[in-house]
């Protein structure tokens, strides 16, 4: 399964752009990346996904190096509901299943 | 709100019983998907339905099973329970079951085996 290697927490003040980094060096050519954040203990929320090109949608933008080997999430004004914590994922081919790591603690601070 | 729904929400029980979980998937969603979150494990991908067949087995016990029926919901019985089991139990849904899919999850069944 390929791996992704994400900090294991980040603060960010209220209002400002988070920006979560995640590193996937053997990503594979067909292999998704996948954001997903879970608050408290909530069920897993989904935030966006990518292949190649940066993509953007109402919660967030997802930035994807050309060599694919490294992305950022981007929340452009972070509030304190932002607070959980975020796992960058690569989707992996057999079984279609999401391998979680151990994912980014970010703390929204006012 | 994901639109998939997961009950009970709690369930207290003891060692060496056994209990149901259960799914009900997005609308128009065929993929069924158990995960696992205990302090220790993380999320751990449990197994996979499709359409009322098993695609994927993940770390799942062999006194857990699942099944997914005509109406697409499913089901999760853990039996013979035991002090570990306990952890949080969520299910996803998808459309399909490829990799482009999106899968969305359920609020949880939060178990503790006393």
């Amino acid at each position: 399964d390929a791996k992704t290697t994400q900090p294991t927490s980040m603060d960010c003040a209220e209002g400002r752009a988070a920006n979560l980094p995640c590193n996937h060096s053997t990503i594979s050519g067909n292999e998704y990346v996948y954001w997903y954040r879970q608050i408290h203990s909530q069920g897993p929320q989904y935030i966006i996904h990518g292949l190649k090109n940066n993509e953007t949608n109402e919660m967030a933008s997802l930035i994807i190096t050309e060599d694919r080997k490294s992305s950022t999430l981007i929340l452009p004004h972070a509030t304190l509901r932002d607070t959980a914590v975020y796992y960058c994922i690569v989707r992996v081919g057999r079984g279609n299943k999401l391998v979680f790591g151990a994912g980014t603690i970010l703390r929204v601070k006012s | 709100d994901s639109g998939v729904t997961q009950t009970p929400k709690h369930l207290i029980t003891a060692t060496g019983q056994r209990v149901t979980l259960r799914c009900s998937p997005r609308s128009g969603d065929l993929s069924v998907y158990w995960y696992q979150q205990s302090l220790d494990q993380g999320l751990q991908f449990l197994i996979h339905y499709y359409n009322g067949e098993e695609r994927a087995k993940g770390n799942i016990l062999e006194r857990f099973s699942a099944q997914q029926f005509p109406d697409l919901h499913s089901e999760l019985n853990l039996s013979s329970l035991e002090l570990g089991d306990s952890a949080l139990y969520f299910c996803a849904s998808s459309v399909e079951a490829s990799l482009r899919e999106t899968q969305y999850f359920g609020p949880g069944t939060r178990l503790l085996v006393l």
